[in-house]
């Protein structure tokens, strides 16, 4: 079985440039998640899919940030204009099952 | 919302030694906990999880113990070896919720030869 695959999986932008990552998840897995975590901490989860529906973004700064699962496949989280502290490694999950998450394998943002 | 606090931040083992990390939650409603071990640079990966109608669950080296009533739960690894370092992070959710997972901060585990 493949797994939650994400890119790109380094970036590097300037402050108050633009950045979209890209997220597949594992096929036939119905919700989708995207988390920020810090370096240090655990993941926080920013928002949640359930097929191409938003379940949960109430975590997600929506001032700056925005996602969309247009088909109920893939996904893209997009930040529009990025902030020094929004460097972060940024994980995408699924699940079938409404409990057991499995997760990509990240990308690193880097905000100069 | 949930709260999840984790203990200790860093954990220092001597190798075949145990190595016991605690975690509490603060939502009543939550149902699901699972464990997470990360490497560095690597994508969290489940270990075990476990959930509340079951107080202990165990797979080979690794188990994890519930308290519902005091809102805690705890990993425990015996006979560490050195592949065991890294972080392990706690977390827990409620179908409630959607199943979003909230997590501890983490811990790392270093286990020395």
């Amino acid at each position: 079985e493949a797994g939650v695959a994400q890119s790109p999986r380094y970036k590097i932008i300037e402050k108050r440039q633009s950045v979209a990552f890209w997220c597949n998840p594992i096929s036939g897995h119905a919700t989708l998640y995207w988390y920020q975590q810090i370096l240090g901490q655990g993941p926080k989860l920013l928002i949640q899919f359930q097929n191409n529906g938003v379940v949960d973004d109430s975590q997600l700064p929506k001032d700056r940030f925005s996602a969309e699962r247009l088909k109920g496949v893939d996904s893209t989280l997009k930040i529009q204009p990025a902030k020094l502290e929004d460097s972060a490694v940024y994980l995408c999950a699924s699940t079938s099952n409404r409990n057991t998450q499995y997760f990509g394998p990240g990308t690193r943002l880097t905000v100069l | 919302g949930e709260n999840v606090e984790q203990h200790p931040s860093t954990l220092s083992v001597q190798e075949g030694d145990s190595a016991v990390i605690k975690c509490t939650y603060s939502d009543s409603a939550s149902n699901y906990f699972p464990w997470y071990k990360q490497e560095l640079g690597k994508r969290p990966q489940l270990i075990i999880d476990i959930r509340s109608n079951v107080g202990e669950k165990k797979d080979q080296r690794i188990a994890v113990t519930l308290n519902k009533t005091a809102k805690h739960f705890s990993l425990h690894i015996t006979e560490t070896q050195p592949e065991d370092s890294a972080v392990y992070f706690c977390a827990a959710s409620t179908t409630l919720s959607g199943s979003r997972l909230t997590f501890g901060e983490g811990t790392q585990l270093t286990v020395n030869p």
